[in-house]
């Protein structure tokens, strides 16, 4: 009864490092996303993916890049860290049907790069 | 496109007072329309939501109406309790399919004894 887990919980990269923030969800939902948090400003969309196989940008893409080979996971991968990309970030999972399902979040990376 | 606007805060109040946090939306068709809270150092629940006009979501005490001809979403309480304090976040699902949720930028509410 897991829900959405990611992984790691906090992580302090150097500018110029990649790595990639782990999303994986045990509900067998289709839709997946991922936000970024910051201060002031809310949640805002990364990518999102619809299954397996299929990813989409969101409202703030750039510097990320995502894929989906099975239903379960969605990483998301910084491709060369930078300071602007210090946030906290939430993978969020919801099953098909009508837009009224609500999403299910994990408890958030909080990542700092220096 | 589409977009959420909810009231500035930090919400200040004592317990047992009266909570309503406004929340104003644009969006083409019909959305379906959620809160969600985050209590500290954690990450989002959903709070209650509603999926057509004149809907009434409810959870925890809490309420909101989806009023399609003001546009609005407004969250209340009738007696808040410390408890309650937390980032509260209006959202709502872009179109039909409801891909991916679209957020307002949050009200911080404090409570105190």
């Amino acid at each position: 009864n897991a829900g959405v887990t990611q992984t790691p919980k906090f992580q302090v990269l150097k500018t110029g490092q990649s790595m990639t923030l782990q999303c994986a969800q045990d509900m067998n939902h289709e839709y997946m996303s991922w936000y970024r948090q910051d201060p002031g400003m809310g949640l805002r969309l990364i990518h999102y993916s619809v299954g397996a196989g299929i990813t989409d940008q969101g409202e703030v893409p750039n510097g990320y890049n995502v894929s989906r080979s099975t239903t379960e996971d969605f990483p998301l991968r910084l491709l060369s860290a930078a300071p602007s990309q210090t946030s906290v970030y939430f993978c969020a999972s919801r099953s098909t049907g009508g837009s009224g399902y609500g999403y299910t979040f994990g408890s958030g990376t909080r990542l700092t790069v220096v | 496109g589409d977009s959420v606007t909810q009231m500035e805060g930090p919400v200040t109040l004592s317990e047992e007072a009266f909570l309503t946090i406004n929340c104003t939306y644009t969006a083409t068709g019909y959305p379906s329309l959620f809160w969600y809270v985050q209590y500290p150092g954690e990450g989002l629940q959903l709070l209650l939501k509603a999926t057509k006009a004149d809907d009434k979501g409810s959870n925890k005490g809490f309420e909101a109406t989806y009023r399609k001809e003001t546009t609005s979403f407004h969250l209340e309480k009738g007696s808040v309790q410390v408890s309650d304090s937390a980032v509260y976040f209006c959202a709502l699902s872009d179109g039909q399919a409801g891909t991916a949720l679209i957020f307002g930028k949050g009200t911080t509410l404090s409570v105190s004894s």
